[in-house]
């Protein structure tokens, strides 16, 4: 079974230019989630997709980044105009079921974002 | 929100079991343990999970004491490929924004 992955594994972009970050979660996982740890601190919880629906992007930082998950299969990550603040490793998970079910997530190995 | 307390690094030899402790002491009822593997350039590995007493998987062990404001990782005879980071987290699983990731504790296995 393929696990989730994450393209590109490396950017490196300037300030101002855009990204768009994609995730490819496990086949059957109706859940998807983001998260990225930026330097220096710990990781964080940016949005989660219940198939295409957004059941929570509370943690999404600004409205420079943007989400979709359209059919509710892979994942987009946008970030327009991109910042120096938003380096980091930016993480993809899904899960089968929600987690009020306690399944575990699934990660990917992430994308380092280096915005110059 | 459960916020974990756990050693920022731990260093081990090969063949010796390593318990990582880890304190949750606001842990609310509903609340799981769940810890976390990450190795460089890799996302966070799920390891084991618990609500209370001991969990044992083929990788691990999990003890949580009664009152549940702890929780400790066992690792039986740990490997060169052990070396990692372990994340303890404690979260209602009714939303991914509970889930709060701490520093995880760096775990160096030496030969």
């Amino acid at each position: 079974e393929a696990g989730v992955t994450q393209f590109p594994s490396h950017s490196v972009i300037e300030k101002g230019q855009t990204v768009t970050l994609r995730c490819d979660p496990i086949s059957g996982h109706d859940n998807l989630y983001w998260y990225r740890r930026v330097m220096g601190k710990e990781i964080k919880f940016l949005l989660h997709f219940v198939k295409e629906s957004k059941q929570d992007e509370s943690g999404m930082p600004n409205n420079r980044f943007l989400a979709e998950r359209t059919g509710g299969t892979y994942s987009t990550l946008k970030v327009q105009p991109a910042e120096l603040e938003d380096s980091g490793v930016y993480f993809c998970a899904s899960s089968r079921g929600g987690l009020a079910t306690n399944e575990k997530l699934f990660f990917g190995s992430g994308t380092q974002l280096s915005v110059l | 929100l459960a916020k974990t307390t756990q050693p920022i690094s731990m260093d081990s030899y090969e063949g010796q079991e390593v318990n990582i402790t880890c304190s949750h002491n606001n842990i609310a009822t509903n609340d799981y343990i769940t810890w976390y593997q990450q190795f460089p350039s890799q996302g966070p590995r799920f390891i084991i999970q618990g609500y209370k007493t001991k969990v044992t998987n083929e990788v691990a062990s999990l003890f949580i004491p009664a009152d549940r404001k702890s929780s400790t990782l066992s690792l039986p005879r740990v490997s060169l490929s052990d070396t990692a980071v372990y994340y303890c987290l404690v979260a209602l699983y009714s939303s991914a924004s509970k889930i709060i990731f701490g520093s995880g504790t760096r775990l160096s296995i030496r030969p």
